[in-house]
């Protein structure tokens, strides 16, 4: 089975900080990682990927992410946040040739001006 | 130039009706799914196409049926609808073997 952990409901952060949104994962074998966000009655947009490779992935809109396989973790960071950035971020792993995405249950991201 | 598209955007139906909701994608891609989140936003999904072909049958009501009549196309039909079906339906497509999923805008069904 694979899942993911989100421990946060909402994440507020002054406009400016940096961001940090968490996210631990469960899978057998070699983990595909994603995030995603929603902003309010919109869609899910892709942010950015881990497949293989450097830990460190850069995103769109200025995001990033570390994958770290001891700890089981592939955090959300963004050096300094913007108020455009309060969305709904959703973190998703699969499995290697498994088309079964797994879905956290999303952190609200607040950015306070 | 949208990617995936829903149609309608907005469905507001009695219970017991039966409704269909269309999403096509033109991005070439081989498999397309369907998601429901529900009014906490937990994404669940429902049922994966690939190339036409069924994939991905979680448990659902068999109320909920999918159909591909080709692989830029999945519909999902909804029979005797329930107060409980409400929430936002998300379309999504990936290519076969590859990685990333793209969503649809999604389409809020309000049951009455």
């Amino acid at each position: 089975a694979q899942s993911v952990a989100q421990p946060e409901d909402q994440v507020n952060v002054a406009e400016g900080n940096p961001l940090t949104v968490k996210c631990t994962y469960s899978v057998s074998g070699n983990p595909y990682l994603f995030w995603y966000v929603q902003y309010p009655n919109r869609g899910l947009q892709f942010l950015l990927k881990y497949i293989t490779g450097d830990n460190l992935v850069k995103g769109s809109y200025g995001f990033e992410a570390e994958f770290n396989k001891s700890q089981t973790s592939f955090h959300l960071k963004k050096p300094s946040a913007l108020v455009s950035d309060s969305a709904l971020y959703f973190c998703a792993v699969r499995a290697k040739g498994n088309n079964r995405l797994a879905f956290g249950k999303g952190n609200q991201v607040v950015v306070i001006p | 130039d949208t990617a995936v598209s829903q149609t309608p955007k907005y469905l507001v139906t009695q219970m017991g009706n039966d409704k269909s909701i269309k999403c096509e994608q033109n991005l070439g891609h081989d498999t397309m799914y369907w998601y429901k989140q529900d009014s906490k936003k937990f994404l669940k999904i429902m049922f994966s196409y690939n190339n036409k072909e069924l994939i991905i049958n979680e448990t659902v009501p068999n109320r909920f049926s999918p159909k591909s009549p080709d692989k830029a196309h999945l519909n999902l039909h909804i029979n005797s609808l329930e107060l409980g079906d409400s929430a936002v339906y998300f379309c999504a497509s990936s290519g076969w073997g590859t990685d990333t999923q793209y969503f649809g805008p999604g389409t809020r069904l309000t049951v009455l």
